[in-house]
């Protein structure tokens, strides 16, 4: 069975600029989450989908949005784009949303740069 | 949530065992205890989740004590592929997984 696939794996941005990150699940898995990872402040939770609705949301600022599409591939957008945004985003996917032993099956990343 | 505590760095060489302790004085009922591990520009890989007691898979062992106010991590006999960053997390079977800052291993020949 395919792993969660990132697309695109680099990417580099100028300040100002938005992006758009796409994640593919694992085929059944209907829960997708969104981390960011910075050397300051570690991985942070972004926000959950499952069933096309967003059921968790980290403490990031508005600038930061996602979605999920009825096949549970996810993207995630984030506008005027500022230079702290420079991080590693991971997409993480399981079967269901919550529950015991709900492990998450994390991709490779994006690593996306602002300059 | 509720926050774990665990070494910044741990060395050790091809073969040992390798225990790692992580500390959650304030672990609530419904939380399990759950270790992912994470290389270099990659995500991190699940290893490991309990609740009470002793869980051993493939990988590693998981200990909890009788209070679970902290857990340890066994690595068996590491190899040099080890080398990684070993989160510990409560998880309360939601999705919103907190991350602390890890353990960094470092296995030497």
């Amino acid at each position: 069975k395919a792993g969660v696939t990132q697309t695109p794996r680099y990417l580099i941005k100028t300040r100002g600029q938005q992006v758009t990150l796409s994640c593919s699940p694992i085929s059944g898995h209907r829960s997708v989450s969104w981390y960011q990872q910075t050397p300051g402040q570690g991985l942070q939770f972004l926000f959950e989908y499952f069933s096309e609705t967003q059921r968790n949301k980290g403490n990031f600022p508005g600038r930061f949005s996602g979605r999920q599409f009825s096949n549970s591939r996810s993207e995630m957008n984030v506008s005027t784009l500022e230079l702290g945004d420079s991080a590693l985003y991971l997409c993480a996917s399981s079967p269901t949303s919550g529950g015991m032993y709900n492990e998450q099956f994390f991709g490779p990343g994006t690593r996306l740069t602002v300059l | 949530l509720a926050k774990t505590t665990q070494p910044i760095s741990m060395d050790s060489y091809e073969g040992q065992e390798v225990n790692i302790t992580c500390s959650h004085n304030n672990i609530a009922t419904n939380d399990y205890i759950t270790w992912y591990q994470q290389f270099p520009s990659q995500g991190p890989r699940f290893i490991i989740q309990g609740y009470k007691t002793k869980v051993t898979n493939e990988v590693a062992s998981l200990f909890i004590p009788a209070d679970r106010k902290s857990s340890t991590l066994s690595l068996p006999r590491v190899s040099l592929s080890d080398t990684a960053v070993y989160y510990c997390l409560l998880n309360t079977g939601f999705q919103k997984l907190v991350f602390g800052t890890g353990t960094r291993l470092l296995v030497s020949p």
